[in-house]
């Protein structure tokens, strides 16, 4: 098994431009987290889709940020316009499991970086 | 704010020695997980300890549950240096992550 792949792993861009970060779970896995973590904030849950559902998205931080999840196999988060504190490492995480989750598979992550 | 919060913030230690950390939440859970992050990684998880269990074990870590206490504990035992990372808690209804406890073995 391949595990979650994350892509890009890095990305650096200038604010204002658009960022999109991409995700492919682990097969079969049915519910997959958006993370973000800094130095300063932790390991913040941005949001989490049961079944491509967005089930909780209380994280997200404002209406710059934007998640989907089309089908079973692909996630993407969207940060437009993005700013300097957008700055962090972005994980993707999958699991079994519906509302009551399973263990976390996670990706190696996106480190993005706002300049 | 999350459900789970481990302490110690920080433990040092040298190689041999065991590790204890806890970790406490909230609200009533069927589960809670421990997870491994080494440095600029995505998290590992180690072990999943459901409510009706109070004990589980897998090689050298012991996980401990009190549900009447809502608390956990994670020991590492006759560490080693590349058991030094960040260890953080969670629990299945949020799945939210605390601040996590940066554990340094010293060969």
């Amino acid at each position: 098994d391949a595990g979650v792949i994350q892509s890009p792993r890095h990305e650096v861009t200038e604010m204002g431009q658009e960022v999109t970060l991409r995700c492919k779970p682990i097969s079969g896995h049915n519910s997959l987290f958006w993370y973000r973590q800094t130095m300063m904030r932790g390991l913040e849950l941005l949001i989490y889709f049961n079944n491509n559902v967005p089930i909780d998205d209380s994280g997200m931080p404002e209406d710059r940020f934007s998640a989907k999840m089309p089908n079973a196999s692909f996630s993407t988060l969207k940060i437009q316009p993005s700013e300097p504190r957008d700055s962090a490492v972005y994980f993707c995480a999958s699991s079994l499991g519906g509302v009551r989750v399973q263990a976390l598979h996670f990706g190696n992550g996106t480190r993005l970086t706002v300049t | 704010s999350q459900q789970g919060e481990e302490d110690p913030q920080a433990l040092s230690i040298q190689e041999g020695e065991n590790a204890t950390m806890n970790c406490s939440y909230k609200t009533s859970i069927n589960n809670l997980q421990w997870y491994r992050q080494n440095s600029g990684r995505g998290l590992v998880h180690l072990i999943l300890i459901r409510s009706n269990e109070r004990e589980k074990h897998s090689g050298r870590l012991r996980v401990t549950l009190d549900t009447s206490k809502k608390s956990s504990s994670l020991l590492i035992t006759a560490s080693r240096a590349a058991d030094t990372a960040s260890y953080f808690c969670a629990t299945d209804n949020d799945m939210r992550f605390g601040a996590g406890t940066r554990l340094t073995v010293k060969p």
